[in-house]
């Protein structure tokens, strides 16, 4: 069974301030989505990455899919009050086209 | 810019019932799909569909579960008999071709609340 851990689970941080968000697992992913998810809404998708090493930048947030594309993380620059939310990966499976794995999410409060 | 659809957005029911749950995909998105994320629990998969087939389904997805194209553009998910707990917001998404690496699109999920 594939699994995909996020840490932290909850992250309160102060406006300007750096985080980053990590995605593991000991699985091997055809591709590693990210998606942020407001409360009674679905997932949203940010981005995804599909080769190992790859870095994306999305302004102010940074995506990195690990070599061995087992891990991923979110690196989010001078956070502000409207990144809050519920940071959530899901990595398609290297065998199987069809469905995603939903990490266990990390949900970030930016204080103003 | 093209999105999923879904109605209705709640769904109260009581326990033993059935409910259908809609969705309409992105237009020229050829494989469909529902997962659900009972309330504090990460999204899981439930099915895929494609070419009126299903692709694959989870272990949740068992024989009360069943999921029907009626139409060119509506996608649904039935619950036979309802049980408290499933009880959850429930998600179709679509993609385009369905290849390793493509994006998912969600819609903006069902609440079911089985009383």
């Amino acid at each position: 069974t594939q699994l995909l851990e996020q840490s932290p689970q909850f992250l309160s941080i102060q406006e300007g301030e750096n985080l980053t968000v990590y995605c593991n697992s000991s699985s091997v992913f055809s591709s590693l989505q990210w998606y942020r998810q407001e409360p009674g809404e679905g997932p949203v998708l940010l981005v995804t990455v599909v080769t190992g090493g790859e870095v994306k930048k999305l302004k102010r947030l940074t995506f990195q899919f690990g070599d061995a594309r087992k891990d991923s993380s979110l690196h989010i620059t001078a956070a502000q009050p409207g990144d809050t939310g519920l940071y959530l990966c899901a990595g398609g499976s290297r065998y199987n086209t069809d469905k995603l794995i939903f990490g266990t999410g990390t949900r970030l409060q930016v204080f103003p | 810019e093209p999105e999923v659809t879904q109605t209705p957005s709640h769904q109260v029911t009581q326990m033993g019932q059935e409910v259908i749950l809609r969705c309409v995909p992105i237009s020229n998105h050829l494989y469909f799909y529902w997962y659900r994320q009972i309330l504090g629990q990460k999204v899981e998969f439930l099915v895929s569909f494609y070419n009126n087939e299903i692709s694959e389904k989870s272990e949740i997805f068992d024989d009360q579960f069943s999921v029907e194209r009626p139409d060119g553009s509506n996608f649904t998910l039935k619950i036979r008999s309802t049980k408290l707990e499933d009880s959850a917001m429930y998600f179709c998404a679509s993609s385009e071709t369905g290849l390793a690496g493509e994006e998912q699109y969600f819609g903006p999920g069902t609440r079911l609340t089985v009383t």
